[in-house]
């Protein structure tokens, strides 16, 4: 299993565009980059996932380069509510069941 | 279209009870687990299904036993709660491999052993 690397805390201001970087130097060819995001006293929900390149949804964007080591979350011009507990996981899934880890996430402060 | 349910939703218990959270997921999914998670910590696996018949360990099964009653149910059991279990538990179906893969995850159970 891959383990993946995130700053602990993030801080930024409404309006503004955050990236948070995760780092995944382990990553096995059959593994994709899956993002979720959890509010306080809520379980974590889908927010991204990608193989390689650029995946945007209506949600936020992932970037991925060539080598596939880190990947980069993108949310766009956040707001108050986008404070949250931001995960990045790696993992194939495969058919035996998808023991993916959730490390402890990102926490992103957005202020006013 | 309820998802994953969870119950309770709270839970207090005295050191040395027992008691079963139940999971429901109502999406036909085939994967099942239950995590924990600590105050600011991330999620840790404790059991998952694959599928209906199976279970499996995951990295912190100590203390805990599970049951795949059917497709749409999975259960978890402490037979003899201890003051470390203390803890949010979370269910999550899984659908899909790969690419489509993606976990649904129900609200949690919050549970304090005194």
């Amino acid at each position: 299993l891959a383990k993946t690397t995130q700053p602990i805390s993030m801080d930024s201001y409404e309006g503004q565009e955050v990236n948070i970087t995760c780092s995944h130097n382990n990553i096995a060819t059959n593994d994709y980059i899956t993002w979720y995001q959890q509010f306080p006293s809520q379980g974590p929900r889908f927010i991204i996932q990608g193989y390689k390149t650029k995946v945007t949804n209506e949600v936020a964007s992932l970037f991925i380069p060539a080598d596939r080591k880190s990947s980069t979350l993108s949310l766009p011009r956040v707001s108050l509510s986008d404070t949250a507990v931001y995960y990045c996981l790696v993992g194939d899934g495969g058919t035996g069941g998808f023991k993916t880890i959730f490390g402890a996430g990102t926490r992103l402060f957005v202020k006013a | 279209n309820a998802g994953v349910t969870q119950t309770p939703k709270f839970q207090v218990l005295k050191t040395g009870q027992s008691m079963t959270l139940q999971c429901a997921q109502d999406m036909n999914h085939n994967s099942m687990y239950w995590y924990r998670q600590d105050p600011g910590m991330g999620l840790r696996l404790i059991y998952y299904s694959a599928s209906e018949g199976t279970t499996d360990k995951g990295e912190v099964p100590n203390g805990y036993n599970v049951s795949r009653l059917n497709k749409r149910e999975f259960s978890l059991r402490l037979e003899s709660a201890a003051p470390s279990q203390t803890s949010v538990y979370f269910c999550a179906s899984w659908i899909g491999t790969g690419e489509s893969a993606e976990a649904f995850f129900g609200q949690g159970t919050r549970l304090t052993v005194v």
